[in-house]
């Protein structure tokens, strides 16, 4: 079966501190990969996502992350967090034969203290 | 970016009523639109695909004479929980595909539903 794992639930880091946030997906096919985040009252956006080509993606914010495809793994991160990244992230996949159903990790609630 | 809007953002109802969520893609055209449920501390969990001019296509476990979805235009795909009870209250979010710009998914801003 499909599915996506995040293994932190929650996050508590210190401003400046470096930032590594666990993806792992199961599934039989290629996928598309994406982290999305969720500040506090607002939707759901698209912080990157990787399709093919360099495995290293760089997003918006500064967050980064690494499509490594022998461990299943797409681990987002940020050298130097900010207290305005306080959020929820989540990491989702979606098949590439086109069917756009995304899914979703647990999610993991990152709190940065300023 | 890409908008879309859903609406109402909270609602509460009496058990045994339905309600209407609405979801708007408003600068764009989504022939494809998904909607999701959010229980705390869980994922989003993927309910139907919507698509316009035809049925929806539920997820397994999904009951559609429950959740009804309705996507009579390019823009607008409603959700309609039918004969509510205490345990569909639930964060319900949508989201569109906008074809014209590679195939990104943009999502609203999600609707608390309360049935009591």
């Amino acid at each position: 079966a499909q599915s996506v794992s995040q293994h932190n639930h929650h996050v508590i880091l210190s401003e400046a501190a470096s930032l590594e946030l666990g993806c792992n997906y199961s599934y039989g096919g290629t996928v598309n990969l994406f982290w999305y985040v969720q500040y506090p009252g607002q939707h759901l956006q698209l912080l990157l996502k990787y399709f093919s080509g360099d495995p290293l993606v760089k997003g918006i914010k500064g967050f980064e992350a690494e499509f490594i495809k022998s461990k299943f793994s797409f681990n987002l991160r940020k050298p130097s967090v900010q207290w305005s990244d306080t959020a929820e992230y989540f990491c989702a996949v979606t098949p590439t034969s086109g069917t756009y159903k995304y899914i979703f990790g647990t999610g993991t609630r990152l709190k940065v203290l300023a | 970016g890409a908008v879309v809007s859903q609406h109402p953002s909270r609602v509460i109802c009496k058990s045994g009523t339905s309600v209407k969520i609405e979801c708007r893609s408003l600068d764009f055209q989504a022939t494809t639109m998904f909607w999701y449920r959010q229980f705390p501390k869980q994922s989003l969990m993927l309910m139907a695909t919507s698509n316009e001019g035809s049925k929806a296509t539920y997820e397994q476990g999904v009951e559609k004479d429950k959740f009804l979805i309705n996507h009579a235009s390019l823009t607008l795909s409603t959700l309609t929980v039918t004969s509510a009870h205490p345990e569909d209250s639930s964060f319900y979010i949508c989201s569109a595909l906008d074809s014209t710009s590679g195939n990104t998914i943009y999502f609203g801003e999600g609707s608390w539903l309360t049935v009591v």
